[in-house]
C-alpha cells in the first residue's frame, strides 16, 4: 500500500522566500508529526496532529513556523520568511494511533541560499 | 534531562559479533517503545516495536524492555556491514519521543 508522501523531494529557494512543504499520510492514520534534521543531527520534533485533538505545537522553533492539517489527512508546513539557519530535511511521519509506531516519508530536502 | 536518552556512540563492532544499543526514558508513563533504523541520507524505517517488560525477538534483533529500570536496549547478533547505520530509539506515553541515535559501524 501507499506509505507516507511529502513534496516536493527539494527544495531550494532564496532567504525571506515563503515555503510550503506538503505531507500526505498513510490513509487512516490518525497521527501526524512533522520532524526536522540537519546533517548529521538527531529528529527535532517540530508538531504533532492527534484526530481532532489541538496540535502540539511545542516544537516549532518560532513563529515563522505554522501547520495545519485538513479533513484529518494532508498537513502542510510553512515557513515564512526563510532564514539560512533553517535549511534541513524535513520529514514527515503518521501512525495509526498515538502510541503506535511512526512511519516516515522520504523526506523534503529544504535549501535556503 | 532527555525524556528519551542513547548512549553515546558511535559504536563500532567486527563483522559476526553482538552489537548492543542501550536507551533509558525519564516518563514512567511510557508504554509503547520502538528501535529505528536510518541509514546515511535516508529516513528511519521501523525495526522494532516492544510494549511489555522482557524480550523480543525477530531473526537476528532482541529488544529488550525493562520498566522498573526505564530501559529498553537493542541486540543485533552476527552484525553484518549492512548493518551499519544509525539507531533510533523511541518511546513515550501517547506521542513517542526519540533519542537523539546511535551510530552503530559494522567492520568486515
Amino acid at each position: 500500500g501507499a506509505g507516507v508522501s511529502q513534496s516536493p523531494s527539494n527544495k531550494v529557494t532564496e532567504k525571506g522566500k515563503d515555503v510550503e512543504l506538503r505531507c500526505d499520510p498513510i490513509s487512516g492514520h490518525t497521527a501526524l508529526y512533522w520532524y526536522r534534521q540537519s546533517l548529521g543531527q538527531g529528529l527535532e520534533f517540530l508538531i504533532y496532529f492527534q484526530g481532532n485533538s489541538a496540535p502540539d505545537k511545542s516544537g516549532l522553533p518560532s513563529d515563522r513556523f505554522s501547520a495545519e492539517r485538513t479533513g484529518g489527512s494532508v498537513s502542510t508546513l510553512t515557513i515564512q520568511r526563510t532564514q539560512q539557519e533553517d535549511s534541513a530535511v524535513y520529514l514527515c511521519a503518521s501512525s495509526l494511533q498515538r502510541d503506535q509506531p511512526q512511519h516516515f516519508g522520504d523526506g523534503t530536502r529544504l535549501s535556503i541560499l | 534531562q532527555k525524556e528519551v536518552e542513547q548512549n553515546s556512540g558511535p559504536l563500532s563492532v567486527p563483522e559476526g559479533a553482538i552489537a548492543s544499543l542501550n536507551c533509558t526514558y525519564s516518563d514512567r508513563g511510557s508504554q509503547s517503545f520502538f528501535w529505528y533504523r536510518q541509514y546515511s541520507g535516508k529516513s528511519p524505517e521501523l525495526i522494532m516495536s516492544i510494549y511489555s517488560n522482557g524480550d523480543k525477538e525477530d531473526g537476528r534483533f532482541t529488544a529488550q524492555l525493562n520498566k522498573a529500570s526505564q530501559y529498553v536496549s537493542l541486540l543485533i547478533r552476527d552484525s553484518q556491514p549492512s548493518d551499519s547505520a544509525t539507531y533510533l530509539c523511541a518511546g513515550g506515553a501517547g506521542k513517542s519521543t526519540f533519542g537523539d541515535g546511535t551510530t552503530l559501524t559494522v567492520k568486515p
